[in-house]
């Protein structure tokens, strides 16, 4: 089984600063991993993910995430946000063997919130 | 291109009544989720199915809830009799293959009175 822990529940800040949002996971095996952001009223939306290759993934809307295998971690980074960029961002993990790699946990999401 | 579509996107019923939440799924995925969010669980998954046929049910809180994949165009998930504590938001998710990128509908916001 993983699981998914997101440090900061929310993080506020301005406009044009660089922001992370850190991600830790825990598996027994190899993972698979990914950033999904939510804005208001809506669902959720792939910003990236780790499947394989290389660990710095960049996303949508200048996001990036870094895979670190030995940290467990995979923290998400914009170096200057917007305030368009203000929503939920979730980090998920499934695991990448077996029959069960459909299977995404969620962490408890981050509200970042970007003020002018 | 059409998204994952849900419906209704608010539904407020009373408690025992039966609920019936609708997913149409995007055309060509094979892969279709539903999952539920509330403040205090997060997201959860309730069902998975592949090609129609439910994979994985583990998430399905009891009996009162079922879920249909009659074909591949049309999901419903069923709730009955409703509690006040399924108030929640489900969300309806496709995927084609496996390439970990869910699309998720706008979701049916459910208020069990």
């Amino acid at each position: 089984a993983q699981s998914v822990t997101q440090l900061d529940s929310q993080v506020p800040v301005f406009e044009e600063a660089p922001v992370e949002l850190r991600c830790n996971y825990s598996s027994s095996v190899s993972v698979y991993l990914f950033w999904y952001v939510q804005y208001p009223n809506q669902g959720l939306q792939l910003l990236l993910k780790y499947l394989s290759g290389s660990t710095l993934v960049k996303g949508i809307n200048g996001f990036e995430a870094e895979f670190n295998k030995s940290q467990t971690s995979f923290h998400l980074r914009k170096p200057s946000v917007h305030i368009s960029d203000t929503a939920e961002y979730f980090c998920a993990v499934s695991s990448n063997s077996g029959g069960s790699n459909y299977k995404l946990t969620f962490g408890k999401g981050t509200l970042l919130t970007v003020n002018p | 291109d059409a998204g994952v579509i849900q419906s209704p996107r608010h539904e407020v019923t009373e408690m025992g009544q039966e609920v019936t939440l609708r997913c149409k799924p995007i055309s060509g995925h094979n892969s279709l989720f539903w999952y539920r969010q509330t403040m205090m669980r997060g997201l959860e998954l309730l069902i998975y199915f592949n090609n129609n046929v439910p994979i994985d049910d583990s998430g399905m809180p009891e009996d009162r809830f079922s879920a249909k994949m009659p074909n591949a165009s049309f999901s419903t998930l069923k709730i009955q009799p409703s509690e006040p504590r399924d108030s929640a938001v489900y969300f309806c998710a496709s995927m084609l293959g496996y390439t970990g990128e869910l699309f998720f509908g706008e979701g049916s916001r459910l208020t069990v009175l």
